[in-house]
């Protein structure tokens, strides 16, 4: 067990809708990292927050946004939903700004329909 | 953008040691990670390295880095069947905190 929680662990949703994704970091780490798994794509960086500011960016689609709040736990957002945004959306925290050891959660899955 | 690569597969009999191997083209990068993900799990971090070592041992593991070469690689001594999973290498680059990802080899452990 990492220490990082991600909710839901399956999330099936239709083509055009909005969800949410949450995470909570590990006790104490104050960056959260976000990173879509898809086949065809395989696992990709997109956004970190350390401390409720954004702080890196990858390749997240506008549709898509992220925030900290100040409990520092994280959500994503997003939004006109394809059937290619299906994948697994895990999140990581790690103390420092700058990498080093990176946590994972279990992932979300989700399913667009 | 970045490209980080690794063979897709590797197959290995139980006790013999495994090699995963991985190649990246940002010269700028700051620390190396291997990861380790289990059929319908998470990523787990098994090691990493700043990009100014060589190597690091961590008990069965052993990873060897050359910077000229922008090669990496991850040695498991004494494979075992839990060891089977995907292994996944990554860099961060110090342009703008990046991390980039490989594809992952899908390492097997035959009994």
């Amino acid at each position: 067990d990492s220490g990082v929680t991600q909710t839901p662990k399956h999330l099936i949703t239709a083509t055009g809708q909005r969800v949410t994704l949450r995470c909570s970091p590990r006790s104490g780490d104050l960056s959260v990292y976000w990173y879509q798994q898809s086949l065809d794509q395989g696992l990709q960086f997109l956004i970190q927050y350390y401390n409720g500011e954004e702080r890196a960016k990858g390749n997240i689609l506008e549709r898509f946004s992220a925030q900290q709040f100040p409990d520092l736990h994280s959500e994503l957002n997003l939004s006109s939903l394809e059937l290619g945004d299906s994948a697994l959306y895990f999140c990581a925290s790690s103390s420092g700004t700058g990498g080093g050891r990176q946590f994972f959660g279990p992932g979300t899955r989700l399913t667009v329909l | 953008g970045e490209d980080v690569e690794q063979s897709l597969f590797l197959s290995v009999r139980e006790g013999d040691s495994s090699v995963i191997n991985c190649t990246y083209t940002d010269s700028s990068s700051t620390y190396l990670y291997w990861y380790k993900q289990e059929p319908g799990a998470g990523l787990q971090l098994l090691t990493y390295i700043f990009s100014n070592m060589d190597m690091k041992q961590d008990q069965r593991l052993t990873v060897l880095l050359n910077k000229k070469d922008k090669h990496l690689s991850l040695r498991i001594a004494d494979t075992q069947t839990g060891d089977s999973a995907i292994y996944f290498c990554a860099e961060m680059t110090n342009t703008g905190n990046q991390f980039y990802f490989g594809t992952g080899t899908s390492l097997t452990v035959i009994p």
